[in-house]
Parts: C-alpha cells; structure tokens; sequence
C-alpha cells in the first residue's frame, strides 16, 4: 500500500502571498489531519478533515484553511503569508479518526516565507 | 486539556549504551500514549502506543515503555542503541473518549555517538 503522499516537497514564497499544499492519504483512510512543526513550538495541531466535514480544529488564525474531497485527498491553504508561517507541515492520516488508531504521516512539505 | 513535557531536549549516548527518553503528561481524564519517531527529512513514524492492559509495552527496533498512572509518565527505554536510532522521538497523548487529536511534546532528540 502506497504511504501518504505530500507536494510540494519543498515551496519558497514571499510575505503577503498565498499557498496551497496537497496531501494524498493511504487508499480507504477517511481522516486526515494537518500539523505545523516549527524548532520553537514543535508539532502544533491545525485540522482535522473526516469525511469532507472539518471534525477539530487547533488554534490558528482564519488565514489558515483546509479541505477535504470526495476521495479523501485534502489541501491546506494560507493566505497572505508571515515570515512566522516558515515551517514544516506534515499531514498525517488514519482509518477512521480513532483516538486509539495510529496516525501515519507524510513526508511535509517545506515551506520557507521570505 | 492534556499537556506532554519531554524532559530532555536533546540526548547524546555512545553506541551499544542503554538510552531512557522521559516524558511526563498532564490530563483530567484518561489518555492513550504514544511514541513516535522522525529521522530526518522524514515525517513521523509510530514506535509504540499504549491503549490498555499491561503497562509495559514493546515497540519497533527493540523499544519499549512504561506507563506509569500515578506518576503521569511514559518513558521510552532502549537496551543498546546503533547508530541508526538517531532520530527525534515525540511524545504524545490522546484522550479516550471521544476523537480529539494528538498533543505532542516537544520531542527529544538522540544523538547515538560512535
């Protein structure tokens, strides 16, 4: 079974624009969810997607947005880019959203803010 | 709310040396508990977890930890590290009830030293 997939592997932008990253789940996983790690902050929760319905949400500002498709594929997306934004993003997902499940990750997706 | 403290940022050991990697929870309710692994350029990868049942719980590459209630901590234990467990390992605790995400600490990370 193909792993979660993620692109861009890596994304350079400047201050004030928008980005959007993809993440694939495993084949049949319906929960994915998305995770900022910074060195600072370490591994901070964004969202949660299961079945198209955003399920939780962590405590980022509205800049910060996802989805989720009919095939559980999902994106992130942040608009109007801040310097703080440079992080890796990891997407991780798991069967059914189970608290008890194992998560498995993606390989993120580096995004640098200049 | 839970909360995990990892109480070493950083670990060095020579090769062939036992390793602990601490780590202490905050929580009201009851948690599942997890470790998980990231090697570099790689996203994060379950060790070990602990639902229920037998406090001491085998992982992969020869890991285990120990769920201790009435200290509030689940410290990963190796025997003999390689150089190949170099990595960064993270905690983290997921509440039973309910599907509500993953709170990581902010992870410890292990230099094996030849």
């Amino acid at each position: 079974k193909a792993g979660v997939t993620q692109t861009p592997r890596y994304l350079i932008k400047t201050r004030g624009q928008q980005v959007t990253l993809s993440c694939s789940p495993i084949s049949g996983h319906r929960s994915v969810s998305w995770y900022q790690q910074t060195p600072g902050q370490g591994l901070q929760f964004l969202f949660e997607y299961f079945s198209e319905t955003q399920r939780n949400k962590g405590n980022f500002p509205g800049r910060f947005s996802g989805r989720q498709f009919s095939n559980s594929r999902s994106e992130m997306n942040v608009s109007t880019l801040e310097l703080g934004d440079s992080a890796l993003y990891l997407c991780a997902s798991n069967p059914s959203g189970g608290s008890y499940n194992e998560q498995f990750f993606g390989p993120g997706t580096r995004l640098t803010v200049l | 709310a839970q909360s995990v403290t990892q109480l070493d940022s950083q670990v060095p050991v020579f090769e062939e040396a036992p390793v602990e990697l601490r780590c202490n929870y905050s929580s009201s309710v009851s948690v599942y508990l997890f470790w998980y692994v990231q090697y570099p350029n790689q996203g994060l990868q379950l060790l070990l977890k602990y639902l229920s049942g037998s406090t001491l719980v085998k992982g992969i590459n020869g890991f285990e930890a120990e769920f201790n209630k009435s200290q509030t901590s689940f410290h990963l234990r190796k025997p003999s590290v390689h150089i190949s467990d170099t990595a960064e390992y993270f905690c983290a605790v997921s509440p039973v009830l309910g599907n509500t995400p993953l709170v990581f600490g902010k992870g410890t990370r292990l230099s094996v030293i030849a």
